[in-house]
């Protein structure tokens, strides 16, 4: 089975700050894909970053980079210089990677809120 | 333009009654998933799909049925033996290959009345 922890239900920064959000996991799995999505108040769900869990580098995508460190199974998620539009909720999700088609799991979410 | 559709974005039902969710896909992905999601909650998965004529339960699949007849389609009922259906559901879909990412609908807010 397969479970991610977020613990920071909120989380409040000032513009051009930058940002972490915590996330953990627990998998039995060799091979896993960790995903980060944010939802805007909208609530489409908006996919930011991946990490293979057999990728050297720490994966990055514009402002948004993953900090992975596997011994600890923590994968957080940088926001460089944050803006009022960072606003959301953020998450953390995870999946085999050598299984086809098995459905992310995702926590439970943490709220960002960027003030000018 | 692909993408992933649902209908209705809003969609009220009694007490008793089934509803059905539609959700449509233009992406040619293989793998389809129904997703629940309370207020200020994480996504919880109710059922998903890896080909056409085969899906698996998820975490909280009581109270809810689907179906896979086509690979574009994955509808969800909701049955009057889901207690609480009151929620926001999404649906996704996604590639064979694990290290793609999940697309999603924008959603139906489901609330009972």
């Amino acid at each position: 089975a397969q479970k991610i922890t977020q613990t920071q239900p909120g989380m409040f920064v000032q513009e051009k700050e930058a940002v972490t959000l915590d996330c953990t996991y627990d998998t039995s799995d060799q091979s896993y894909g960790l995903f980060w999505y944010k939802q805007p108040s909208s609530g489409e769900m908006i996919f930011l970053i991946y990490q293979g869990s057999y990728d050297e580098q720490n994966a990055t995508e514009g402002r948004y980079s993953l900090n992975f460190q596997k011994a600890r199974k923590s994968a957080n998620l940088v926001i460089s210089a944050s803006q009022l539009g960072d606003s959301a909720m953020y998450f953390c999700a995870i999946t085999p990677v050598n299984q086809a088609g098995t459905a992310l799991i995702f926590g439970k979410g943490t709220t960002l809120s960027v003030s000018s | 333009d692909g993408g992933i559709t649902q209908s209705p974005k809003y969609l009220f039902r009694k007490e008793g009654q089934n509803v059905t969710l539609s959700c449509e896909q233009n992406l040619n992905h293989d793998a389809m998933y129904w997703y629940r999601q309370d207020p200020g909650q994480g996504l919880r998965l109710i059922y998903y799909s890896q080909i056409v004529n085969d899906f698996q339960k998820g975490d909280i699949a009581e109270g809810y049925s689907v179906s896979r007849e086509k690979k574009e389609s994955f509808p969800l009922t909701v049955t009057s033996a889901q207690k609480n259906p009151t929620a926001f559901y999404l649906c996704a879909s996604r590639t064979g290959s694990t290290q793609d990412e999940q697309f999603f609908g924008p959603g139906t807010r489901l609330t009972v009345l």
